[in-house]
């Protein structure tokens, strides 16, 4: 089982519509997850973080956790076709020593069309 | 401004030879990393180091090698050894550390770079 695990897609959604990404993890100590975007051969850029179940808004972004179900979503509303990327899902995971690794999901293909 | 360069952009490598990505960040971080990208795949970790003169490998370090000689300089080799050095490449650092949660944390990337083979 991959420790990060997100729908490849694409996922095609309309302009001005709703897109819902999707993720779970399998570490249940998890404790820190986050949302990159990445465009094609650019690097990922941070959108949101999230540490406590529930809801977390951020403009247009709502990152959702549910540490029960080992499930992260992230949801963009009004969708434009400047969002059409790849987003990654990522959980902290400790190293030895004192810092942090990310662990990454693969990615979901995002695909907003006019 | 401060960030993170990697260079070159692109790099091809031939049959046989070692190349070298080179990192550099001036954001005073203790903890560098780098990654692998592959198409369809997520980023996966080749090497990290939490301080000068010490790194330690990753899940995927099998033919390449890193050194840590400066705080600011993070340079990967991928030696002959790697079979499939095709990939895009990325570092990465950051300031946090520790095993408890901080609203501060976030890992900061360089631009990349691209290595084909010849």
């Amino acid at each position: 089982q991959k420790e990060v695990e997100q729908n490849s897609g694409p996922l095609s959604v309309p302009e001005g519509a709703i897109a819902s990404l999707n993720c779970t993890y399998s570490d249940r100590v998890s404790q820190s997850f986050f949302w990159y975007r990445q465009y094609s051969g650019k690097s990922p850029e941070l959108i949101m973080s999230i540490y406590s179940n529930g809801d977390k808004e951020d403009g247009r972004f709502t990152a959702q956790l549910n540490k029960a179900s080992q499930y992260v979503s992230l949801l963009i509303r009004d969708s434009q076709p400047s969002d059409s990327a790849t987003y990654l899902c990522a959980v902290k995971s400790p190293l030895s020593g004192g810092y942090n690794k990310l662990i990454f999901g693969a990615g979901t293909r995002l695909a907003v069309h006019p | 401004d401060g960030g993170i360069t990697q260079s070159p952009k692109y790099l091809f490598r031939k049959e046989g030879q070692n190349v070298t990505l080179s990192c550099e960040q001036n954001l005073n971080h203790d903890a560098m990393y780098w990654y692998r990208q592959d198409p369809g795949q997520g980023l996966r970790l080749i090497y990290y180091s939490q301080i000068v003169n010490d790194f330690q490998k990753g899940d995927i370090a099998e033919g390449y090698s890193v050194s840590r000689e400066k705080k600011e300089s993070f340079p990967l080799t991928v030696t002959s050894a790697q079979k499939n050095p095709t990939a895009f490449y990325l570092c990465a650092s950051t300031s946090a550390r520790g095993g408890q949660v901080t609203t501060n944390e976030k890992l900061f990337f360089g631009s990349g770079t691209q290595l084909s083979v010849l």
